[in-house]
């Protein structure tokens, strides 16, 4: 149990609509990342955020956006939706103390 | 961020000891080697961490020469339920606690242990 949650767990969504996926950690650490997980691929990070702002982006054009709140809940947004977005999206958190991360189980997307 | 190659996939049977190897020869000096495991449809989990020689938790061990070049993840008497994929990763880690939120994932290795 990593006390990372991820809302909703599978979503269905068709080509040119936008997606909100959600995010929360029990431990409230600063800092969130998103990745993608195609079928069969490892995690693509997306982007990370710290103190509410962008820190670092991986290779994923402008309209996939995030937020992080004061509570350090997150959102990853993504608008004008591509059959190619079909994935596993994965939001992790820092460990305490520890120099790695801590995944939430994802949600579900697929786009038609 | 290093590189990272293993295997595809490996294939064990349950009590044995299955040894997963990953290359990493353009490791930087600040870099740490990082183990997770997956199952389907779930987020990786954290397995093991470390910098140089042996680490060992309750978990697993991880060995790690002194050229830090490879590292050897050793799962001890497997169960059906370590089938997974494993994942070797290799990146920066530093105080400020931002920039090791990166990772870089490759395709891991596909463990499937036999009864």
């Amino acid at each position: 149990e990593t006390g990372v949650t991820q809302s909703p767990t599978h979503l269905i969504k068709t080509r040119g609509q936008q997606v909100t996926l959600r995010c929360s950690s029990q431990s409230g650490h600063n800092t969130v990342s998103w990745y993608q997980q195609a079928l069969g691929q490892g995690p693509q990070f997306i982007f990370q955020y710290y103190r509410e702002e962008e820190n670092g982006r991986g290779n994923f054009p402008p309209r996939f956006s995030g937020l992080q709140f004061p509570n350090y809940s997150s959102e990853l947004n993504v608008n004008a939706l591509e059959l190619d977005d079909s994935a596993l999206y994965l939001c992790a958190t820092l460990g305490q103390g520890i120099k790695t991360q801590y995944f939430g189980p994802g949600t579900r997307l697929l786009v038609l | 961020l290093a590189k990272t190659t293993q295997p595809i996939s490996m294939d064990s049977y349950e009590g044995q000891e299955v040894n997963i190897t990953c290359s990493h020869n353009n490791i930087a000096t600040n870099d740490y080697i990082t183990w997770y495991q997956q199952f389907p449809s779930q987020g990786p989990r954290f397995i093991i961490q470390g910098y140089k020689t042996k680490v060992t938790n309750e978990v697993a061990s991880l060995f790690i020469p002194a050229d830090r070049k490879s590292s050897t993840l050793s799962l001890p008497r497997v169960s059906l339920s370590d089938t997974a994929v494993y994942y070797c990763l290799v990146g920066p880690s530093n105080a400020g606690g931002t920039s090791y939120g990166k990772l870089t994932f490759g395709q891991g290795t596909i463990l499937t242990v036999h009864p």
